[in-house]
């Protein structure tokens, strides 16, 4: 079974700031993909990224990018030039191959300090 | 937006009642899946549909159940509501190829069990 772990449960940067949040994850599988998910306070859940495990380059969505390392099954979202609706909870999220079913990480809470 | 909407918003029900969730999904999209969010936590996967048929469900016990429509829509039924119930219900829907489909959620239920 999959397990998606973050290990930062809250984060906060100053606006205009570069910050990066944690993702670690266990598969045996081979050929997977990986998703950051940002969840505001209005609760819906909204696709940051995406990455697939066979891809070396990183996926990058304007002001969003991944350090995926496929080796050591980490999985990091870094923000550059953060701004205030960046304020979100921040889930970790790995699909079960076949049914797509997501594993969630825990989650990180960050805020952007104005 | 993500084009999936989900009804009601909010919900307040008694123990031992029953509830009826709903979910819209995308245009052309054909496989829904319901997610438990606690408050607090990472969702946590019910089910999946995929035309109308189960396709996969997590540890949840069978008072959780759910219908697809032919038009894509789906309904979560929950009987016996129990005070852990109590949390935010979020659908995603996606169209269902090669199997490696990026889920799309809704604004979620809250769910309030007294």
């Amino acid at each position: 079974a999959q397990t998606v772990t973050q290990s930062q449960p809250e984060m906060s940067v100053q606006e205009a700031e570069t910050v990066t949040l944690s993702c670690t994850y266990d598969t045996s599988e081979n050929n997977y993909y990986l998703f950051w998910y940002k969840q505001p306070p209005s609760r819906q859940m909204i696709l940051v990224i995406r990455q697939e495990a066979y891809k070396q380059q990183n996926a990058t969505e304007n002001r969003f990018s991944v350090n995926f390392q496929k080796a050591a099954k980490s999985f990091s979202l870094k923000i550059s030039d953060s701004q205030l609706g960046d304020t979100a909870m921040y889930f970790c999220a790995f699909p079960n191959f076949g049914n797509e079913k997501l594993t969630f990480g825990t989650g990180t809470r960050l805020t952007i300090i104005p | 937006e993500t084009g999936v909407t989900q009804s009601p918003t909010h919900l307040i029900k008694t123990r031992g009642q029953q509830v009826t969730l709903r979910c819209s999904s995308q245009s052309g999209h054909n496989t829904v899946s319901w997610y438990q969010q606690a408050l607090g936590q990472g969702p946590q996967f019910i089910f999946q549909y995929y035309r109308e048929e189960e396709n996969g469900r997590g540890n949840f016990p069978p008072r959780f159940s759910g219908l697809q429509f032919p038009n894509y829509s789906s309904e979560l039924n929950v009987n016996a509501l129990e005070l852990d119930d109590s949390a935010l219900y979020l659908c995603a829907s996606s169209r269902r190829t090669s199997g490696k489909e990026t889920q799309y959620f809704g604004p979620g239920t809250r769910l309030l069990v007294l």
